[in-house]
């Protein structure tokens, strides 16, 4: 598609809960990244895929984070037991390798209730 | 310390004012740099990268200084249209570590 595409845009869930959020990159783009922003807060890295790889998930912040990207292309970043704290925004991005800008994705609002 | 520090303002000037934002890095490995604007409750764009030389694009200006890990934006002529959040961004380059660093952002309210 001409951008990157996040879906759903707005998820409303109670806490206990499994969420998935997924990301369509810009077609041919290798590197996926996946962001969380809090109100108030710039962007902060969750992981980062290079092909169907994750080359980098230090920022996953414990083990109920989980992202997959088994094509290479479409990503969906899984939540399990779904704490309120993790109410944000998930952006997405992708570039055409890690050497480029990223074109972020419109993000996923999550809200736990 | 957080990797990438910025004053959150607000800033509030006037239609027609210059205005800076500086932004300081701890990270002496940091190799690339950048300016992302963001607007309320849309996602970041990337505004302008930032060279060792400074670089200019219209109203905007970068600069860098390694030496004091010092990343500046300058703003000539603003406009309302320039209000938004501007994010001081570095990027660690090479092997499995390719990710945007992001500052918590600075607020700019240009008034009529």
């Amino acid at each position: 598609g001409a951008g990157v595409s996040q879906t759903p845009s707005n998820k409303v869930t109670e806490k206990g809960k499994y969420v998935e959020l997924r990301c369509d990159p810009i077609s041919g783009h290798t590197a996926l990244y996946w962001y969380r922003q809090s109100l108030g807060q710039g962007p902060e890295f969750l992981i980062y895929f290079q092909g169907t790889g994750a080359a980098d998930d230090s920022g996953l912040p414990n083990d109920r984070f989980f992202a997959v990207r088994p094509e290479g292309s479409v990503s969906t970043l899984k939540i399990q037991r779904t704490e309120r704290g993790d109410s944000a925004v998930y952006l997405c991005a992708s570039s055409p390798d890690a050497n480029y800008g990223y074109t972020f994705g419109s993000g996923t609002r999550l809200t736990v209730v | 310390r957080k990797e990438v520090e910025q004053d959150p303002g607000p800033f509030n000037v006037p239609e027609g004012a210059t205005v800076a934002f500086n932004c300081t890095y701890s990270n002496s490995a940091s190799q690339s740099f950048f300016w992302y604007r963001q607007d309320c409750r849309k996602e970041p764009k990337l505004l302008m990268s930032v060279y060792s030389s400074g670089n200019e694009d219209g109203r905007f200006t970068a600069q860098l200084n390694r030496a004091s890990q010092y990343i500046s934006l300058l703003i000539r002529d603003s406009k309302l249209s320039d209000s938004a959040t501007y994010l001081c961004v570095v990027k660690l380059n090479g092997g499995a570590t390719n990710k945007l660093i992001f500052g918590t952002g600075t607020l700019l309210a240009v008034q009529p």
